[in-house]
C-alpha cells in the first residue's frame, strides 16, 4: 500500500525558515518524480516544487522560487522541501503527492498534510 | 501560465441528479495531460480521473471525463450522497508545469 506522510509543520515567524520532510513507503520511491502542492486556509491547490525520481531535476513555482529548496534521499524514501524567507502569504497545508507517469503527469497518492503557519 | 477556470463556482443539486462540471484552460492542453481531483473537508485531495477520460483506481463508473482542447468537463452520473465535496481540474504544461483550477464545490440542495 502506497503511504505518504508529511511532518515538520508548525508555527514560524515571518523570515524564518521550516524543514518538511515525507516518509514514502509502499512503491520502490526512486522510480517516481514527487511534488509538492500548497493549500491556503480555505482556498484552491498550489503546485510548489518538484522533483525528478532520481533528484536530477527541480522545479519551482515562481511564488517560492529563490525561498524554497525541495531534495529527495532515495536511500531513505524521503522527500524534503526547506523553506527559507517565509512569507505570511506561505501558511498552507503543504502536501506531498506522488507524480504519476511522463505519459500523464498527475498526482496518484497524496499525504495528509501538514499545516505550516507563518505568523509573528 | 495555462490559467484553469472551473464553473460554476458552486453547484447545488440533490441525490441522484446528474452534476456537470466545467474545467477551461486559457490555451489549449494536451488530453493526456488533464486530470480531477475530489476533496473532502479536512482531507487530501484524491484523484478521479486522469488522462482527461480515464477513471483511477477504485473510482465507481458513476463518474466520467471529457474533453478537449480548451474545455474539458467532468459528469457525475448520478450523485450519491458521499459525493459532495470539491473538485479540483489539474493540467501539466509549460511554466508553471502544474496549475489547478480554482475549484467547484458540489453541495447538497
Amino acid at each position: 500500500e502506497v503511504q505518504l506522510l508529511e511532518s515538520g509543520g508548525g508555527l514560524v515567524q515571518p523570515g524564518g525558515s521550516l524543514r518538511l520532510s515525507c516518509a514514502a513507503s509502499g512503491f520502490t520511491f526512486s522510480s517516481y518524480a514527487m511534488s509538492w502542492v500548497r493549500q491556503a486556509p480555505g482556498k484552491g491547490l498550489e503546485w510548489v516544487s518538484g522533483i525528478s525520481g532520481s533528484g536530477g531535476s527541480t522545479s519551482y513555482a515562481d511564488s517560492v522560487k529563490g525561498r524554497f529548496t525541495i531534495s529527495r534521499d532515495n536511500s531513505k524514501n524521503a522527500l524534503y522541501v526547506q523553506m527559507d524567507s517565509l512569507r505570511d502569504d506561505d501558511t498552507a497545508v503543504y502536501y506531498c503527492a506522488r507524480r504519476y507517469a511522463d505519459t500523464t503527469r498527475h498526482f496518484d497518492y497524496w499525504g495528509q498534510g501538514t499545516l505550516v503557519t507563518v505568523s509573528s | 501560465e495555462i490559467v484553469l477556470t472551473q464553473s460554476p463556482g458552486t453547484l447545488s443539486l440533490s441525490p441522484g441528479e446528474r452534476a456537470t462540471l466545467s474545467c477551461r484552460a486559457s490555451q489549449s492542453v494536451s488530453s493526456s495531460y488533464l486530470a480531477w481531483y475530489q476533496q473532502k473537508p479536512g482531507q487530501a485531495p484524491r484523484l478521479l480521473i486522469y488522462g482527461t477520460s480515464s477513471r483511477a483506481t477504485g473510482i465507481p463508473d458513476r463518474f466520467s471525463g471529457s474533453g478537449s482542447g480548451t474545455d474539458f468537463t467532468l459528469t457525475i452520473s448520478r450523485l450519491e450522497p458521499e459525493d459532495f465535496a470539491v473538485y479540483y481540474c489539474q493540467q501539466y504544461g509549460s511554466s508553471p508545469p502544474y496549475t489547478f483550477g480554482q475549484g467547484t464545490k458540489l453541495e447538497i440542495k
